[in-house]
């Protein structure tokens, strides 16, 4: 089945670092990925939109300077948590659509819990 | 995307059948149905997808009536590591990846 992977799956940093996650479509191209984070005892909340070779698109509320998407190539999208500060921390997780037979399922990485001092 | 409404929370015990019931009364002609399982600490995992009618896997049922305002999802035989929350999300097929929209979910606690 399709898999997408994370990396890191864990980091802890101090307050004003600024932390890359990775998100991987590891058998399948992904021209759109997502990003979601989660709060404790909390449903997920789309962050925004990753497109291959194009700009991110942005919930409502969500700061694109401080977490800035990139989508390298069909298989890869980074989030960058720019200055990050303790309310940051959370859980952040990145999905990828994958089409089969007239349909469309979203694939979800491992997530990545984020730690900030 | 039409909203969805589920209980917050299930008990179950082991060697039960689990339906879980979902609302969606603004449902579009070409929103699917999907559910996610999501497990602490990890992210949500693909169960099952429907349209109408019936849908079978080897982990769950999917049931949709025909007006399509409701879905259950049913899990045979549960056992402790089903315990889990459980998503019911309703969508368009766009083609090109479609937005999803998480509500609170239900979690399930399966017991001895």
């Amino acid at each position: 089945g399709a898999v997408v992977s994370q990396h890191p799956s864990w980091v802890i940093c101090k307050s004003g670092t600024s932390v890359k996650i990775e998100c991987r479509s590891l058998d399948f191209q992904a021209t759109t990925m997502f990003w979601y984070r989660q709060f404790p005892k909390q449903s997920l909340m789309l962050m925004a939109t990753s497109n291959e070779g194009s700009k991110a698109t942005y919930e409502q509320g969500v700061e694109k300077d401080k977490f800035l998407i990139n989508h390298a190539s069909l298989t890869l999208s980074t989030l960058t948590v720019t200055s990050a500060h303790p309310e940051d921390s959370s859980f952040y997780i990145c999905s990828a659509p994958r089409e089969q037979q007239f349909q469309e399922t979203q694939y979800f990485g491992p997530g990545t819990r984020l730690l900030v001092l | 995307l039409a909203k969805t409404t589920q209980p917050i929370s299930m008990d179950s015990y082991e060697g039960q059948e689990v339906n879980i019931t979902c609302s969606h009364n603004n449902i579009a002609t070409n929103d699917y149905i999907t559910w996610y399982q999501q497990f602490p600490s990890q992210g949500p995992r693909f169960i099952i997808q429907g349209y109408k009618t019936k849908v079978t896997n080897e982990v769950a049922s999917l049931f949709i009536p025909a007006d399509r305002k409701s879905s259950t999802l049913s899990l045979p035989r549960v056992s402790l590591s089903d315990t889990a929350v459980y998503y019911c999300l309703v969508g368009p097929f766009t083609g090109g990846g479609n937005k999803l929209t998480f509500g609170t979910g239900t979690q399930l606690k399966v017991e001895l």
